[in-house]
């Protein structure tokens, strides 16, 4: 599986922007950027995806490299309810023999704490 | 729109039983794969069911395994507990689409083995 490297933990204040990074120098052509994180006590919860160009949603966005080597999440206006563990998973874009979705494989995640 | 839901929330066995955990995906949803959590450590890919068989299987012993039902509903079996599988325990369910979809996961069930 290819790998991602993230910062460990990472501090921000209420309403400030928060950019999480993420290096995966080892990408291949047919890997998705996937973002998810976990709040205290509740399984992970999806919060972004994209392939090569940058992506918006209505929790984040997603800023990809041009050699896609590296990725940055966004949080525009960070919130207490925004403290959790944010992961950066690289995910196949496309099936395994057999038909089914490739896994997603964690690693530890960087914890975000948000200060009032 | 209910999402994953995850039975029971929390559970207490003794070293040597055996445990059933039940998983009901999100509506639509096809696929359905387990994930074990340590404390501290992210979430380590058990299996994954699509089409009412594995598909993958992550390092996990044969111990570990896994039903998943015409309903798409899924049941995660851990035979001969021991303390090391006291854990958080996680169903995460798709659409069989490849790689441009994000998986629900549900809460999760506590599995505390003494």
């Amino acid at each position: 599986d290819a790998k991602t490297t993230q910062p460990n933990s990472m501090e921000s204040n209420e309403e400030e922007p928060v950019h999480l990074p993420c290096n995966h120098s080892t990408i291949s052509g047919t890997d998705y950027i996937h973002w998810y994180r976990q709040l205290p006590s509740q399984g992970p919860e999806y919060v972004i995806h994209g392939l090569t160009s940058n992506v918006n949603n209505r929790m984040a966005s997603l800023a990809i490299a041009e050699d896609r080597k590296s990725s940055t999440l966004i949080l525009h206006r960070a919130t207490l309810r925004d403290a959790a563990v944010y992961y950066c998973i690289l995910r196949d874009v496309g099936w395994l023999s057999g038909g089914s979705n490739y896994k997603l494989t964690f690693g530890k995640g960087t914890l975000l704490t948000v200060n009032p | 729109d209910a999402g994953v839901t995850q039975s029971p929330t929390h559970l207490i066995k003794t070293r040597g039983q055996q445990v059933t955990l039940r998983c009901s995906p999100k509506s639509g949803h096809d696929t359905v794969s387990w994930y074990q959590q340590a404390l501290g450590q992210g979430p380590q890919f058990i299996f994954q069911y699509y089409e009412e068989e594995e598909r993958q299987r992550g390092n996990f012993p044969d111990r570990f395994s896994g039903h998943q039902f015409p309903n798409y509903s899924s049941e995660l079996n851990v035979n001969a507990l021991l303390l090391g599988d006291s854990a958080l325990y996680l169903c995460a369910s798709s659409f069989n689409t490849g790689g441009n979809y994000g998986y629900t996961f549900g809460s999760g069930t506590r599995l505390t083995v003494v």
